[in-house]
């Protein structure tokens, strides 16, 4: 099966603009793996942000976006918040089985 | 509002067998294709399985398959994880998830340990 990549870490300050990316070790990524991406909370069972590439969810963050960028799945946060320090991970469909990222630790500092 | 509520976790040793649920309501059941997700203690989520609405398809990891199976009763609102020959690395909080990852559960914790 693929592996799919993620940053493992990125730093952000608050009130700035960051960005994901999830990549496919077999292909470009594309509209047709249906991108999610998702977000944890120590403790906590994990949220859907965003799902098929750029649709949210009713409870998802206006500054929160999703996109897709250069064959890669992309994750915009425009204005971060300090609640927004969390582990987000990447989901891509491959016609049946599904595989997630190793996700990335997003630190608000 | 949609709820899901996993149970059946626990305590198994290496080779041997348990049998999660995932107790829907809130939504229609029938219409989702539902997923199973794990996490091992301090690392990534892992998709485990999914399964379409009327159970003809399923799809699995590929370090389960033939020994996990994934089923449904919609007349029930209850998803199913049959796990068989259980490992250590099998370790991890298990969570079902409905179509569109839109809901999840809190979670049942599978431990595989002699």
């Amino acid at each position: 099966q693929a592996v799919v990549t993620q940053e493992p870490s990125l730093t952000v300050s608050p009130g700035g603009t960051v960005i994901f990316t999830c990549g496919s070790t077999t292909e470009a990524v594309t509209s047709g793996h249906s991108p999610y991406w998702c977000q944890q909370k120590p403790g906590q069972a994990p949220t859907t942000l965003i799902y098929d590439t750029s649709n949210k969810h009713s409870w998802t963050p206006a500054r929160f976006s999703g996109s897709l960028l250069g064959g890669k799945a992309a994750l915009t946060l425009s204005g971060a918040q300090p609640e927004d320090e969390a582990d987000y991970y990447c989901l891509l469909s491959y016609g049946g089985p599904w595989v997630f990222g190793g996700g990335t630790k997003l630190t608000v500092l | 509002e949609a709820q899901l509520v996993e149970s059946g976790g626990g305590l198994v040793q290496p080779g041997g067998s348990l049998r999660l649920s995932c107790e829907a309501s809130g939504f229609s059941f029938s219409s989702d294709w539902m997923n199973w997700v794990r996490q091992a203690p301090g690392k990534g989520l892992e998709w485990v399985a999914n399964i379409r609405q009327d159970g003809r398809d399923k799809y699995y990891v590929d370090s389960v398959k033939g020994r996990f199976t994934i089923s449904r009763d919609n007349a029930k609102n209850s998803l199913y994880l049959q796990m068989n020959s259980l490992r250590a690395e099998d370790t991890a909080v298990y969570y079902c998830a409905r179509a569109k990852l839109a809901s999840w559960g809190q979670g049942t914790l599978v431990t595989v340990s002699s």
